[in-house]
């Protein structure tokens, strides 16, 4: 059973443009994060937040924010976005030691 | 510097073989090891997991050997299903902190 949601699952946009993704966890976790992975199906952490509190940033573009309003949700904003980021994009909620995945948003720029 | 790496990177096996995908790992206070599963066009899921005051850890199918003194560990899947086929990261955490992803092994099992 889902309990990660992300949407769009997919977004197709040129350069330069903004994005924003979305995630919503109904686990009740306090930790969420966000990750980044490539063609290759590297996985690398972006950002963590703890409560609203920024508390990773694994020195990403400053182009990229998170944004939270609730612990339930987390979302990414690209301001500016480059053809290098394209990828698929990964939110996850941990309890303890266990991440629990989105299925993704798949992002495509031309 | 990639601190868990996996080995091979793809990995063909026929249906019933049994599959092992090697990970290994450089920061001695990691100690906690779990291996997830990913399927094309999903997030990876937990599939098993490890601790490091253990040497093995079986889950039906799946089994984890641990040798802390080499820092390396290996998943064994037996009886491999074509239901199998995925992606399989090794990961590596230590006392709670972040998990620090390995490189993946691609698994295609062949009916």
């Amino acid at each position: 059973e889902t309990a990660v949601f992300q949407t769009p699952n997919y977004h197709v946009t040129q350069v330069g443009n903004e994005v924003s993704f979305n995630c919503k966890q109904t686990l009740g976790h306090d930790t969420m994060y966000w990750y980044k992975q490539d063609s290759k199906k590297l996985l690398k952490i972006m950002f963590s937040y703890n409560n609203k509190q920024l508390i990773v940033n694994e020195t990403v573009p400053r182009r990229f924010s998170p944004q939270s309003s609730d612990k339930a949700h987390l979302n990414l904003r690209i301001k500016s976005v480059e053809p290098e980021d394209s990828a698929v994009y990964l939110c996850a909620s941990t309890s303890q030691d266990t991440q629990y995945f989105g299925p993704g948003t798949r992002l495509l720029v031309l | 510097q990639q601190q868990v790496r996996q080995s091979p990177q793809s990995l063909t096996v026929w249906e019933g073989e049994t599959a092992i995908l090697n990970c290994s790992y450089e920061d001695s206070t990691f100690n906690y090891f779990p291996w997830y599963q990913q399927f094309p066009g999903e997030g990876p899921a937990l599939l098993i997991s490890i601790r490091s005051v253990s040497d093995k850890k079986e889950d039906g199918r799946f089994t984890i050997f641990f040798n802390k003194r080499e820092k390396k560990l290996s998943l064994h899947i037996t009886d491999s299903q074509p239901g199998d086929s995925a992606t399989y990261f090794c990961a590596a955490s230590a006392m709670g902190y972040k998990l620090t992803f390995g490189t993946g092994t691609s698994l295609l099992v062949d009916p």
